[in-house]
């Protein structure tokens, strides 16, 4: 059974980089045909998509945080990594990551079937 | 860029049929998919491709889509069913989310 864990620091100084891990386990990432997602959620507030990243490494971002995000993957840890450059008091929230199948190859076609718990980020000066 | 718009509230009794749309240009078109999340919780597919239960998703939950809506219905709601629901659609190269609803019960 496949679970997704996030971690990282949960407190960012202003201005600097968030950095974050998604780990795989249960099962290769490079073992199907899938995307990774990270999804942020500021408290009381919706769900807003960042970006996403397949496993060849092709990338999408959210069209508002594009200048600021990077997704990598590392197939031999099995682990996504999110970085978020500059941030601000806006940027606190419990960020997600989630697999996306693929298409027909997927048993859900293109929806998130498996999320991380989630992990508090806090941006503070 | 896309925007979808959820109805922002929905309050039924125990055993009545909740009703949650998502509106959006021609979403008809497009594959929509619907996550609740219950409070603390990480949010759960309950829908995929306008109309499919994942597996252990309870029948009760159905879901269309048409023109300019989609909707999420929940019949027979049973007090588990009071969360935050999502609905999820892709717009070019992009993930979008609408603001969601928040169904009492």
């Amino acid at each position: 059974q496949v679970q997704l864990q996030e971690s990282g620091p949960g407190l960012v100084k202003t201005a600097q980089t968030l950095s974050l891990t998604c780990t795989v386990s249960g099962g290769s990432i490079s073992g199907g045909v899938f995307y990774f997602s990270w999804v942020r959620q500021p408290a009381g507030k919706g769900l807003e998509w960042i970006g996403r990243i397949y496993t060849s490494g092709i990338t999408n971002y959210s069209p508002s945080l594009k200048s600021r995000v990077t997704i990598s993957v590392d197939t031999s840890k099995n682990q996504i990594s999110l970085k978020l450059t500059s941030v601000t008091a806006s940027d606190t929230a419990v960020y997600y990551c989630a697999r996306e199948g693929v298409g027909a190859y997927s048993r859900y076609e293109d929806s998130f079937d498996i999320w991380g718990q989630g992990t508090v980020v806090t941006v503070s000066s | 860029s896309y925007e979808v718009t959820q109805t922002l509230s929905v309050s039924v009794a125990r055993g009545q049929t909740a009703r949650m749309t998502c509106g959006g240009n021609n979403i008809g078109s497009k594959n929509v998919h619907w996550y609740q999340q219950k409070s603390g919780q990480a949010p759960m597919l309950v829908i995929y491709k306008h109309k499919n239960r994942p597996s252990g998703i309870p029948e009760r939950f159905s879901g269309s889509n048409s023109e300019n809506t989609a909707t999420l219905t929940i019949s027979r709601v049973q007090a588990e069913d009071e969360s935050d629901y999502y609905c999820q659609v892709w717009d070019s190269n992009f993930w979008v989310f609408g603001g969601g609803t928040k169904l009492t019960v």
